[in-house]
């Protein structure tokens, strides 16, 4: 039991590059969250899902798209990165039918440069 | 809109020195208040969840309590592996997200 994975744990982009983050779970979690951490901002929501095929906007959504074609999966596209974008990516995943348990469990982050 | 303060922004402590972290929030109905541990370069780590006023619950030195404006997040005779970040988070009723606070980095010395 993996829990939730990311790739990569690393990147470094030039302004106007594109990447996808990919994140998967594997406690049969409904609910998946991307999120942004910076020094002194505390974690903020990009964007969520609620279920396969879903996706909402959360808190900072500008720049950023998600897709959520599987249950496990959750990926975070970066169409035209800019130096703003330069943060630490969690993916984070919660709620399954059969616990009721609610507590959001995180990745281990992905590290992303725009120069 | 939820709102989750931390304070202090930083704690330093000698082993075995006691103390408290403070969380205040402001949420339209409180469904859970979520306690997290984050270790540098890593995710964060789920510690408790609190879902009303007056609960306490506690995992080895770490002993967390609610109430309807603010939780406390205890740690009793510290050790440096309790160095970390803590994250205080509030989901509100009806809602799927948390609003986080900027956290308190704890550094113990020994």
């Amino acid at each position: 039991n993996a829990g939730v994975t990311q790739t990569p744990k690393f990147r470094v982009l030039k302004t106007g590059q594109s990447m996808t983050l990919l994140c998967a779970q594997d406690m049969n979690h409904e609910y998946m969250y991307w999120y942004r951490q910076d020094p002194g901002m505390g974690l903020r929501l990009i964007h969520y899902s609620v279920g396969e095929g879903t996706t909402a906007k959360g808190e900072v959504p500008d720049g950023y798209n998600v897709s959520r074609l599987k249950k496990q999966n959750f990926l975070l596209g970066l169409e035209s990165a800019a130096p703003s974008q330069t943060s630490v990516y969690f993916c984070a995943s919660s709620y399954s039918p059969e616990t009721g348990y609610n507590e959001q469990f995180f990745g281990p982050g992905t590290r992303l440069t725009v120069l | 809109e939820d709102q989750v303060t931390q304070s202090p922004e930083a704690l330093r402590l000698q082993e075995g020195e006691s103390s408290s972290l403070n969380c205040s929030y402001t949420v339209s109905g409180l469904r859970g208040l979520f306690w997290y541990r984050q270790d540098p370069g890593k995710g964060p780590e789920f510690l408790f969840t609190l879902y009303s006023a007056g609960e306490e619950k506690e995992k080895e030195r770490l002993k967390a309590t609610l109430t309807k404006k603010e939780s406390f997040l205890h740690i009793t005779a510290p050790k440096p592996e309790d160095s970390a970040t803590y994250l205080c988070a509030v989901q509100a009723a009806n809602d799927y997200k948390l609003s986080f606070g900027a956290g308190t980095t704890v550094t113990v010395r020994a």
